[in-house]
């Protein structure tokens, strides 16, 4: 099946820096790829989507200037989270849509960010 | 708007037992509908979906789920639990096929030897 990575699997980083987290779709060709957050024993919350070569759209209470999304090409989208905060702290996991005309969903392993 | 409720936060079942994770959702009109299960530090990996057609999908691992329009339900079912089944599963809903997947809060499954 298809295969999205992610990297790092696990980042610490020291408040104030940036932490740039990598998306790729291995086998296939991502027209639109997903970001989400999940914090403990909680559900994914949707931050933004991506489209290859077009800016993200977030979602309500997502602060695009802090966390910078490029999808630079089908296969790889990056997640920058700028001047990070020990509150950012979390499970970021990525998801890539396969194109037309399979529209299938496939999530990467997620990346543990912490923020000391 | 659209919303999926999972209303268990955890499940247990003996293994070889039947068990059923269960899934309301709500949205304003046809659903596309998923099971996602999550293992520890791990991301989703997906079970099965609804799209159209026969209200009962059968997905990866044994896993089955029942499309219930009348009481807007997509329960997960399987008929016997594994203890390597624990893990966290997730119902997500989307409008169509190409929209955005909304999840529940997630299902913690406990199986017990």
């Amino acid at each position: 099946g298809a295969v999205v990575s992610q990297h790092p699997s696990r980042v610490i980083c020291k408040s104030g820096t940036s932490v740039k987290i990598e998306c790729r779709s291995l086998d296939f060709q991502a027209t639109t790829m997903f970001w989400y957050r999940q914090f403990p024993k909680k559900s994914l919350m949707l931050m933004a989507t991506s489209n290859e070569g077009s800016k993200a759209t977030y979602e309500q209470g997502v602060e695009k200037d802090k966390f910078l999304i490029n999808h630079a090409s089908l296969t790889l989208s990056t997640l920058t989270v700028t001047s990070a905060h020990p509150e950012d702290s979390s499970f970021y996991i990525c998801s890539a849509r396969e194109g037309p005309p399979v529209y299938e969903q496939y999530f990467g392993p997620g990346t543990r960010l912490t923020v000391t | 708007a659209q919303s999926v409720a999972q209303p268990e936060d955890q499940v247990n079942v003996a293994e070889g037992n039947p068990l059923t994770v269960k899934c309301t959702y709500s949205v304003s009109g046809n659903p596309y509908l998923f099971w996602y299960v999550q293992y520890p530090n791990r991301g989703l990996q997906f079970l099965l979906k609804y799209i159209t057609g026969d209200n009962l999908v059968k997905g990866s691992y044994g896993f089955e789920a029942e499309f219930n329009k009348s009481q807007t339900s997509f329960h997960l079912k399987k008929p016997s639990a594994l203890v390597s089944d624990s893990a966290l599963y997730f119902c997500a809903v989307s409008l169509y096929n190409t929209d955005k997947l909304i999840f529940g809060t997630g299902t913690r499954l406990q199986v017990f030897p």
